[in-house]
């Protein structure tokens, strides 16, 4: 059971290029969140998901985009890679309802030069 | 809205010694209230958490916490730490009701660890 896993684990972009973050769970959970995480920070939610075909922006949407076309996978799209994209970015997975605890992914590590 | 403060941002213990890490929130009705721990170059993993029930929660790795609703609190406690607690613990909230699940994480508390 490999819960939630996340590809690439860094990327260096250039201002301006694109790039899909990957992430994909086996626990068949309906709810799925991207998160960024800056130094020094807390995770601020980006997008999040209910449901194949259900997506919600969060608190830090702009610049990012999703999909969710399967329970298990969520992809976070970077159009036009700016610097202050540059962070750690964390999927999560949970089962729903607020007392269920959300099952992370590794990260990646993403710098925008 | 609900909100999560981690007053210290960065906490040093020598191996052995007992731990608090604080948190306080703010949120109407009753919480549900979630420590992860965030080991370097990991992603978050939950320590423990309280939705219901008796206040004083046990969670792994020897670490428990308690839910003091007067106080708007949930602080982390761990009677001997070792040298692999070294990381950075996240206090987060979640909301009953129709919130799809989310859940407000603080900023994070970093751990040091004295030989």
């Amino acid at each position: 059971n490999a819960g939630v896993t996340q590809t690439p684990k860094f990327r260096i972009l250039k201002i301006g290029q694109s790039m899909t973050l990957q992430c994909t769970q086996d626990m068949n959970h309906n709810y799925m969140y991207w998160y960024r995480q800056d130094p020094g920070m807390g995770l601020k939610l980006i997008y999040y998901s209910v449901g194949a075909g259900i997506t919600d922006k969060g608190e830090v949407p702009n610049g990012y985009n999703v999909s969710r076309s399967t329970t298990e996978d969520f992809p976070l799209r970077l159009e036009l890679a700016a610097p202050s994209q540059t962070s750690v970015y964390f999927c999560a997975a949970t089962r729903g309802q607020g007392y269920n605890e959300q099952y992370f992914g590794p990260g990646t590590r993403l710098t925008v030069t | 809205a609900q909100s999560v403060t981690q007053p210290d941002i960065h906490i040093t213990v020598s191996e052995g010694a007992s731990l608090e890490l604080r948190c306080n929130y703010s949120y109407g009705a009753t919480p549900y209230l979630f420590w992860y721990v965030q080991s370097p170059g990991q992603g978050l993993q939950l320590l423990l958490k309280y939705f219901s029930g008796d206040t004083l929660v046990q969670g792994i790795k020897g670490f428990e916490a308690e839910f003091k609703r007067s106080q708007s609190s949930f602080n982390l406690r761990k009677p001997s730490v070792h040298w692999s607690d070294a990381a950075e613990y996240f206090c987060a909230v979640g909301a009953q009701g129709t919130n799809a699940g989310k859940s407000t994480f603080g900023d994070g508390t970093t751990l040091t660890v004295k030989p």
